[in-house]
């Protein structure tokens, strides 16, 4: 069965800190990554997407993820995070398996 | 202005009734789905359907049920046999693109049963 593990629960950095949020997966078969991001009290939205190619893939807000196969992982990276940055992050494979979710605060 | 609407935002029910979640999007996306978000837990999914009239379980389906008469709506029933009712009940429907499927989301419903 599918899943996903996100082992940070809750981040804590001051603005501009470098961000990286880990992401594992167990699926033997071709997957499809992807982050979500849900800003307070807004809609879930895809924040960037990995199916093929380029495994370094770049998002929208200066985000992007590292899709690394050998080690079943597509860690979230930004260079310099902003207090608007401040949401919850999800992973998904294959658009349906999530995972639990990191809770990032940024602080100003 | 396309997009997915959920309503209520706020339910409030008694426990041992039924009730049903309104999930409608106008975006021409074939497939729907439902997930229950709970702290912690992220998003797990209860029911997807990928065309009218077909729906299949998700992971967490007992004491849920839905249907899928028309493309733009997919109900959510949550039944009196669901243990732990109280949560918060994201829909989202995708497209294909890039060989993969772009979920769109709701607003999302929050339940709370007394």
């Amino acid at each position: 069965a599918q899943s996903v593990s996100q082992h940070n629960h809750h981040v804590i950095l001051s603005e501009a800190a470098s961000l990286e949020l880990g992401c594992n997966y167990s699926y033997g078969g071709t997957v499809n990554l992807f982050w979500y991001v849900q800003y307070p009290g807004q809609h879930l939205q895809l924040l960037l997407k990995y199916f093929s190619g380029d495994p370094l893939v770049k998002g929208i807000k200066g985000f992007e993820a590292e899709f690394i196969k050998s080690k079943f992982s597509f860690n979230l990276r930004k260079p310099s995070v902003q207090w608007s940055d401040t949401a919850e992050y999800f992973c998904a494979v294959n658009d349906m398996r999530f995972g639990a979710g990191t809770r990032l605060t940024v602080k100003p | 202005d396309g997009g997915i609407t959920q309503s209520p935002k706020y339910l409030f029910r008694k426990e041992g009734q039924n009730v049903t979640l309104s999930c409608e999007q106008n975006l021409n996306h074939d497939a729907m789905y439902w997930y229950r978000q709970d702290p912690g837990q992220g998003l797990r999914l209860i029911y997807y359907s990928q065309i009218v009239n077909d729906f299949q379980k998700g992971d967490i389906a007992e004491g849920y049920s839905v249907s899928r008469e028309k493309k733009e709506s997919f109900p959510l029933t949550v039944t009196s046999a669901q243990k732990n009712p109280t949560a918060f009940y994201l829909c989202a429907s995708s497209i294909e693109r890039d060989s993969t499927y772009e979920q769109y989301f709701g607003p999302g419903t929050r339940l709370t049963v007394t």
